[in-house]
């Protein structure tokens, strides 16, 4: 069983358009996140919710528009894309603080999105 | 904020032993992470630090000074498999959570 999944995988799409990424975990975890890592591999955080809570939203645009429909749950929904957007987007998740912790992160496979 | 330096790139001979330093800049340390990402792949967790001192876990090692705003990732044994980008990351707690901030990752490059 997949502990974080993410789909698709691939997404190619023309500027403008408007596309969804879909995230679920089954480790039982209250905290999600969106990463978004550029062609220099630097992986930054863009949102984190818990139990379907935003939590964390970093300076990302407001065409990019997380949501939690249980905490089970993050999607992100990018409006108007534009060449700027192609990348690869995590999805993650974490227990609360606590002995799970520890254990840091589990990422998503990632989502590669090129907008052309 | 968040300042976190690793080197960009590094290559070793296999079955070498290789030291991948990271320091950091932060108002918020809560604890120090290492992750391996091999391209087209995840991230995936292979050390954490708190406290100041060594981890060790079978072939690879982690040290941290939180004085000196520093850690270090050593791998032992060297196999080409290990080729991959370490990334050395800081939790940070924020106002209403917690966060990994990630430095830009050292590309190991390991050679025959």
């Amino acid at each position: 069983d997949t502990a974080v999944s993410q789909t698709p995988k691939y997404l190619v799409t023309q500027m403008g358009n408007d596309k969804s990424i879909k995230c679920e975990q089954n480790l039982g975890h209250d905290t999600m996140y969106w990463y978004k890592q550029d062609s220099k591999k630097f992986l930054k955080i863009m949102f984190s919710y818990n139990n379907k809570e935003l939590i964390i939203n970093e300076t990302v645009p407001n065409r990019f528009s997380p949501k939690s429909p249980d905490k089970a749950h993050l999607n992100l929904h990018i409006n108007s894309l534009e060449l700027g957007d192609s990348a690869v987007y995590f999805c993650a998740s974490s227990q609360d603080i606590g002995p799970g912790w520890r254990y840091g992160y589990t990422f998503g496979s990632g989502t590669r999105l090129t907008v052309v | 904020g968040q300042n976190i330096d690793q080197p960009t790139e590094m290559t070793a001979t296999e079955g070498a032993i290789v030291q991948i330093n990271c320091t950091y800049q932060t108002s918020g340390f809560n604890g120090l992470f290492w992750y391996q990402q091999h391209a087209g792949e995840a991230p995936t967790f292979l050390s954490y630090n708190v406290l100041d001192g060594l981890e060790e876990k079978g072939r690879f090692s982690s040290f941290l000074s939180r004085s000196k705003g520093y850690s270090y990732l050593l791998l032992k044994e060297l196999q080409m498999k290990d080729s991959a980008s370490y990334l050395c990351a800081v939790w940070e707690l924020t106002g209403g959570g917690n966060k990994l901030t990630f430095g830009t990752g050292t590309q190991l490059k390991v050679e025959l």
